[in-house]
């Protein structure tokens, strides 16, 4: 079964700085990649989706990157705010269905 | 609009009691998905529907998780005999059609506390 790896610590970082979370997948190659944001006591919000044969996608200040090779997905967040901090998940297609298949999620903490 | 709506919001139950889940999916979505996050951990898939057609159902723990959609709308996720084990945070998630990378959109959660 696939296996999702994302940064099991926390991300301590300062406001303006650029955050870099990784999620690493072992087994098959999923067709797409999705990202999600939690904040505490609330449902996974989507944000991007990247496509197997896209190596980068961006939204505003967001940018995520697939490397099927290195069978990674960076996710950065550029000139980050305070209110960016949340739980990030990323999540990967379970053999071609439309079921998500979750990483653990990656805490980020934005100081002011 | 609305979005995907879930209740109760929390729910205590003592161990051995029955407990039933409800989600209210954005009106008009086919897809519907059960999910079960544990405290630290991603969500993990329980069962999805399409319309009222439970078509996987491989992620229910044991057969005393159930869960229904007659009507291809409101969808109930039953939980008989509860144990702490399944003390965790309840999602349902909605999509359009349920077609291959499509965007879930998520309820708020139950939070299911077994005594």
């Amino acid at each position: 079964s696939q296996k999702i790896e994302q940064n099991s610590e926390a991300l301590n970082i300062q406001e303006g700085k650029t955050a870099t979370l990784t999620c690493n997948y072992t087994n098959y190659s999923p067709a797409y990649l999705q990202w999600y944001r939690q904040d505490p006591g609330r449902g996974p919000v989507f944000l991007l989706l990247i496509r197997e044969n896209e190596k980068e996608k961006r939204k505003e200040r967001l940018k995520v990157t697939f490397d099927t090779t290195l069978k990674q997905s960076l996710f950065h967040i550029t000139a980050s705010q305070p209110a960016d901090s949340a739980t990030y998940l990323c999540a990967l297609d379970m053999e071609g269905y439309s079921t998500l298949t979750f990483g653990k999620g990656t805490m980020l903490l934005v100081s002011p | 609009g609305a979005g995907v709506s879930q209740s109760p919001r929390y729910k205590v139950a003592k161990r051995g009691q029955d407990v039933a889940l409800r989600c209210d999916p954005i009106s008009g979505h086919v897809s519907l998905f059960w999910y079960q996050q544990a405290l630290g951990q991603g969500p993990e898939f329980l069962t999805y529907f399409q319309n009222e057609a439970q078509l996987d159902k491989s992620g229910l723990p044991s057969d005393r998780f159930f869960a229904e959609r007659p009507e291809g709308s409101v969808s109930t996720l039953k939980i008989q005999r509860t144990q702490q084990e399944d003390s965790a945070v309840y999602l349902c998630a909605s999509s359009t059609t349920g077609q291959y990378q499509e965007t879930q959109y998520f309820g708020p959660g139950t939070r299911l506390l077994v005594l």
